[in-house]
């Protein structure tokens, strides 16, 4: 089992840029989980997909920010014009759809010069 | 909306010594409790959870109660070693179906050498 794989490990994009992060889930998971993580305010969640569809996404930033899962074996969270601020750790988690636990993967540090 | 208060952000001590990290919640529901735990480079692991009242969560040494009437769920080890120097998470989510996690502000435990 080789757990929720995430690319890029890591991600430096100049200001106003755009940032795709890929998240493969863990086979059989059909629940995925974004969230992102700073010193600052630390781990907030984003947004939640159930069997690809689109389920909570009180989360994300109302702006630039934008979350798909076109197949059960892949999620994308797409940044579009990279501002400062959205520098933080991205990560996803997927677990089984009856509740429990959720497993993380290593996490796309994101900077944004 | 629900919260999770971890008072402690470090906490150091000696190997061998009892730890102690306090989780208290606040949650609209009955919430299921989890702690996970996140080492440098990675992403936070699961190390154990509760769903009901009074049951106890345990894994590699660590254990909590869930305790609805004071609305905690602390974190204890009898004997911490080196290998747990990591930062600990105090979570909250659905009991019975998927759901996003509330996490608390996280903990990091600084073993020393005694």
């Amino acid at each position: 089992n080789a757990g929720v794989i995430q690319t890029p490990r890591h991600k430096v994009t100049g200001k106003g840029q755009e940032a795709t992060l890929w998240c493969e889930p863990i086979s059989g998971h059909s629940a995925v989980f974004w969230y992102r993580q700073t010193i600052v305010q630390g781990l907030e969640f984003l947004t939640y997909f159930r069997n690809q569809a689109p389920i909570d996404d009180s989360g994300m930033p109302k702006e630039r920010f934008s979350a798909q899962m076109p197949n059960q074996s892949h999620s994308t969270l797409k940044i579009q014009s990279t501002q400062p601020q959205d520098s933080a750790v991205y990560l996803c988690a997927s677990s089984r759809l009856g509740g429990g636990e959720q497993y993380f993967g290593p996490g796309t540090r994101l900077t944004v010069l | 909306g629900d919260s999770v208060t971890q008072t402690e952000g470090q906490v150091a001590l000696s190997e061998e010594d009892f730890l102690t990290i306090h989780c208290n919640y606040s949650a609209s529901g009955y919430p299921a409790l989890f702690w996970y735990v996140q080492y440098p480079g990675e992403g936070p692991q699961f190390l154990f959870r509760a769903s009901r009242d009074k049951e106890k969560g345990s894994s590699r040494g660590f254990e909590a109660t869930y305790d609805k009437g004071t609305t905690s769920f602390h974190l204890r080890k009898a004997s911490v070693q080196e290998s747990d120097s990591a930062v600990y998470y105090c979570a909250l989510g659905d009991r019975g179906f998927a759901s996003a996690l509330t996490f608390g502000s996280g903990t990091k435990v600084i073993p020393c050498l005694p």
